[in-house]
């Protein structure tokens, strides 16, 4: 079945250093690839993402890069702040289009982000 | 971004009692919404889509007649957790799609606790 690959589970870094988060689907079809941050004890927040007619997107800190061919995609964070710590999850979905079937997100295993200041 | 809400936000109940946990979009009208269940330390794990007007569709090993969800409107869906046991405790997510695209925004979650 489709699968989706997160790597590294853990990752610290120091405050202003960048952070690099890195995930492998296996379903060629999917052509959404969202980026959510989640806190302890909260749901998790949509901070990015991209489809598949493009290959970077840039918001503010926070970049994803998408190589459609390796099947990989990418999160970058660029000047860490403390508040960045939380754990991040990638996921990867097949859009089909307005009216067509329910897509449904397949996550990564996620990665704990923590910013030392 | 869009707004999703769940009430309640933790719930401790007894064995063999029912919950239910309410989804909300607060600021879009969600066809479909998502039910996901997450372990500590693990993953979000699907249980279930819901859309509105129909019945649910749930995920290989998930009860349906023990996790009962009800999208009677295009802002609302219900996930009741019938005779609850201690290993039905954990953080309950919900999530909703925001048309026309597939953006899927989430709620707060909802913690239970069966003692």
């Amino acid at each position: 079945g489709e699968n989706v690959e997160q790597h590294p589970s853990t990752l610290s870094v120091q405050e202003g250093d960048s952070a690099v988060i890195k995930c492998t689907y296996s379903d060629s079809a999917s052509n959404y690839f969202p980026w959510y941050k989640q806190e302890l004890g909260k749901g998790p927040q949509l901070i990015i993402d991209i489809r598949s007619n493009v290959g970077e997107k840039k918001d503010q800190r926070i970049a994803v890069t998408l190589n459609k061919t390796a099947k990989h995609f990418s999160l970058h964070i660029t000047e860490t702040q403390p508040e960045d710590s939380a754990v991040y999850f990638c996921a990867a979905s097949r859009f089909i289009g307005v009216g067509g079937a329910t897509n449904k997100l397949i996550f990564g295993t996620g990665t704990l982000l923590a910013v030392q200041p | 971004g869009a707004v999703v809400s769940q009430h309640p936000s933790w719930v401790i109940c007894k064995s063999g009692t029912s919950v239910k946990i309410e989804c909300r979009s607060l600021d879009f009208q969600a066809t479909t919404m998502f039910w996901y269940r997450q372990f500590p330390k693990q993953s979000l794990m699907l249980m279930a889509t819901s859309n509105e007007g129909s019945k649910a569709t749930y995920e290989q090993g998930v009860e349906k007649d023990k996790f009962l969800i009800n999208h009677a409107s295009l802002t609302l869906s219900t996930l009741t957790v019938t005779s609850a046991h201690p290993e039905d405790s954990s953080f309950y997510i919900c999530s909703a799609r925001q048309p026309p695209t597939d953006t899927q925004y989430f709620g707060p979650g909802t913690r239970l606790t069966v003692l």
